[in-house]
């Protein structure tokens, strides 16, 4: 049974830098093909992809945020983790991890997902 | 990238049934997979649809995603309508099979 749970502060200060673990259970991010992805969701806006990371430590971040992202694993926990940096108040949302996986058509799908944790940034 | 333009709600009775459009900006729809993802508050994103027109195990076959290439566009068709399916509905895609870019959701109300 796949399952995926985030972690990490309710609030945050601007300037400050965010750090949110995916803690999961149920394969293994050496698995030839897997990944864990970032997403999240501004209150009552759209999902946003945020970061990539693959089972052979490849790594991809979205254009807009690249600066301010970095994503890192470690296989023996099990955990994914995502830092932010500096924060504002636009980077209020609710933070998801989700199993990015190759369907039979070769193309990738989140299969996968946590339940999302509310992060607010506020001073 | 590409943009990926959804109605901001729909809405419909029990029963019935309602189809929700995702229209691609440029490029070919069916040049990378689309996939539908429902969200309900306080519980985890559920995939519905994968790969244009699959489901997941354990998603009802009320559910089902198509192409339509003559409007570049994708669409989820939710037959049967429940109560239950008040949610939030988001298309996705991606550049490259890297770079995911989703829609900006539709909510579906159920009268």
């Amino acid at each position: 049974q796949v399952t995926l749970r985030e972690a990490g502060p309710a609030l945050v200060k601007p300037t400050q830098t965010l750090t949110l673990t995916c803690s999961f259970s149920g394969f293994s991010l050496l698995t030839n093909g897997l990944s864990v992805t970032w997403i999240r969701r501004p209150p009552g806006k759209a999902l946003e992809w945020l970061a990539r990371i693959d089972w052979d430590d490849d790594k991809y971040y979205n254009s807009s945020l690249k600066t301010r992202l970095a994503v890192s694993k470690d296989t023996s926990k099990n955990q994914v983790v995502l830092s932010l940096t500096n924060v504002d108040p636009g980077d209020t949302a609710t933070y998801f991890c989700a199993r990015l996986r190759r369907g039979p058509t070769g193309y990738n799908y989140f299969d996968f997902w946590g339940p999302g944790t509310l992060v607010t940034v506020s001073s | 990238n590409f943009m990926l333009t959804q109605p901001h709600s729909v809405s419909e009775s029990p029963g019935r049934t309602v189809s929700i459009s995702c229209t691609r900006s440029s490029g070919d729809i069916a040049g990378n997979s689309v996939q539908w993802y429902q969200l309900r508050p306080g519980r985890a994103p559920t995939t519905i649809i994968f790969d244009d027109n699959q489901r997941p195990s354990g998603v009802p076959d009320r559910f089902s995603g198509s192409l339509d290439t003559s409007s570049n566009s994708a669409s989820l068709t939710i037959s049967g309508l429940m109560a239950e399916d008040e949610a939030d509905y988001f298309c996705q895609s991606s550049d490259r099979n890297i770079y995911v870019i989703f829609g900006g959701g539709t909510k579906l109300t159920v009268l």
